[in-house]
């Protein structure tokens, strides 16, 4: 099976910082690559699709961009709605695998 | 408006069984793939089980194939996951989920609020 790779686990930044999370897949999974962001107590919230579309009413201060095997979540500005827990997850083929999570704090 | 509830929830032993149930609406039940995702008490997201629309391909993680089996019923728009030798890793949330277009390649965007089931003696 296709295994999924976060990184970093967590991470402290500001308001108004840029954040990158990155995603590798031990095989290419083409661009069959979801992010999602998640609130304690909240179901997921789909942000990017195809690596790279932005899902619709998601802020363009997110943004996805890779393929194959490496994957990366961008956040231009970081705002304070936008502390949370971050994941990717593969849709090529089953096992939907999820990433462990990236959980972004306040510095 | 779509909208995804879950129910059916709750404290079993191990060994036993449960049956959740996912009430949809605001959409075309049948036109759509659907997932169980879980989330285990402060860790992060597994992904269950997949059905076509039809009920024609399921798809299952190797923690609960044999154990775990999702059906629909598309007359009454409702998915559901029955749980049987259930076991203490099994213990979290239990989200289910619609795929955001009608085909296979594409990621859950909806999302229930999802219900706890909690496997102890």
């Amino acid at each position: 099976d296709i295994q999924m790779t976060q990184s970093p686990s967590s991470l402290s930044a500001s308001v108004g910082d840029r954040v990158t999370i990155s995603c590798r897949a031990t095989q290419d999974i083409s661009t069959y690559l979801a992010w999602y962001q998640q609130k304690p107590g909240k179901p997921p919230n789909l942000l990017i699709y195809a690596a790279s579309t932005l899902q619709s009413g998601v802020p363009s201060r997110f943004s996805g961009s890779g393929s194959g095997t490496d994957f990366t979540l961008t956040i231009s500005s970081l705002q304070p709605e936008d502390f949370a827990t971050y994941y990717c997850q593969k849709y090529s083929s089953a096992p939907w695998t999820f990433g462990q999570g990236t959980k972004v704090e306040i510095k | 408006e779509v909208q995804l509830v879950e129910s059916g929830g709750g404290l079993v032993q191990p060994g036993g069984s449960l049956r959740l149930s996912c009430a949809a609406s605001g959409f075309t039940f049948s036109s759509y793939w659907m997932s169980w995702v879980r989330q285990a008490p402060g860790k992060g997201l597994e992904w269950v089980a997949n059905i076509h629309p039809d009920e024609s391909e399921k798809y299952y993680v190797d923690s609960v194939r044999g154990r775990f089996a999702v059906s629909r019923d598309n007359a009454k728009n409702l998915l559901y996951l029955q749980m049987n030798s259930l076991r203490v890793e099994d213990t979290a949330v239990y989200y289910c989920a619609r795929f955001r277009s009608t085909t296979w390649s594409s990621p859950p965007d909806c999302w229930g609020q999802g219900t706890l089931v909690t496997v102890s003696s």
